[in-house]
C-alpha cells in the first residue's frame, strides 16, 4: 500500500485559504487519495477524492500533481469549525479496500 | 437517526471482562469495519468484513473477535478485557470500489479499569 506523509500540524487564519500538502511518492497509477478529517474525537469525516484531476466540492478542492506524487488540500475560506485533524490517505487497490490512517495533519485555524 | 449507530458510547468495565460493542448501520452497504484509536494516533483496522460470511483481521485484532449477524449489524467483543485496550472505537462502513467513500460512526469510548 502507498503510504504518505504529511505534516504534523499547522495554522491557519480565520477566513483565509488552508493548504494541506500530503506526499505519497509510491502511489500506484489506479490508485486514489483520498481526504478525511476529524473533529475532535467524532468519527473521521469523508471530505473528498480523487484520480489524477483536480477535484471540487461544496467542502473543499483537491489539487493533485501532474505525476501524482503529491497533492495538496484547500479549504478556500477556513473557519474556526475547520480545526481538525486533516488525514490524506490513499485507497489500497486489492479488493480489501481498507483504508489505511496516518497521523495526518492537525490544523488549528486561529480568528 | 444517524448512518452508523454505535452503542454504547461510553463504557467502563473491569479487567478480565467480556464486553461487546455494537454497530448498525442503515446505508444498505455490504462493506463494515472496527477501528481503534488510541491518544494523539490515527486510527488502526481491528477486523472488516465485506459481507455476512465473510469476515478478516486487521492490523490489531489480537484479543478482539467480531461477528456479524446481518448485512447492517457488525458487533466487535472483547473476551477478556485489558487495560491496554482502553480506546475510542469506531465502526464504519462502506460500498464496493473506489468511489464510496467511508461512514463512520461517532464512537464508542471505553475505559478497562
Amino acid at each position: 500500500d502507498a503510504k504518505t506523509t504529511q505534516p504534523p500540524s499547522m495554522d491557519c487564519a480565520e477566513g483565509r485559504a488552508a493548504n494541506l500538502p500530503c506526499n505519497h511518492s509510491t502511489i500506484s497509477g489506479n490508485e486514489y487519495v483520498y481526504w478525511y478529517r476529524q473533529i475532535h474525537s467524532q468519527g473521521p469525516q469523508y471530505i473528498i477524492h480523487g484520480l489524477k484531476n483536480n477535484e471540487t466540492n461544496e467542502m473543499a478542492s483537491l489539487i493533485i500533481t501532474e505525476d501524482r506524487k503529491s497533492s495538496t488540500l484547500i479549504l478556500p475560506h477556513a473557519t474556526l469549525r475547520d480545526t481538525a485533524v486533516y488525514y490524506c490517505i490513499v485507497r489500497t487497490q486489492s479488493n480489501t479496500g481498507k483504508l489505511i490512517f496516518g497521523q495526518g495533519t492537525t490544523l488549528q485555524v486561529k480568528p | 437517526d444517524a448512518d452508523v449507530t454505535q452503542t454504547p458510547r461510553n463504557r467502563i468495565t473491569k479487567t478480565g471482562k467480556r464486553i461487546m460493542l455494537e454497530c448498525s448501520q442503515t446505508k444498505g452497504h455490504d462493506r463494515m469495519y472496527w477501528y481503534r484509536q488510541d491518544p494523539g494516533l490515527g486510527l488502526r483496522l481491528i477486523y472488516y468484513s465485506f459481507d455476512v460470511k465473510d469476515i478478516n483481521k486487521g492490523e490489531i485484532s489480537d484479543g478482539y473477535s467480531v461477528s456479524r449477524q446481518a448485512q447492517a449489524k457488525f458487533s466487535l467483543s472483547l473476551e477478556s478485557a485489558i487495560p491496554n485496550q482502553t480506546a475510542l472505537y469506531f465502526c464504519a462502513t462502506s460500498g464496493p470500489g473506489q468511489l464510496v467513500g467511508y461512514t463512520f460512526g461517532s464512537g464508542t469510548r471505553l475505559t478497562v479499569v
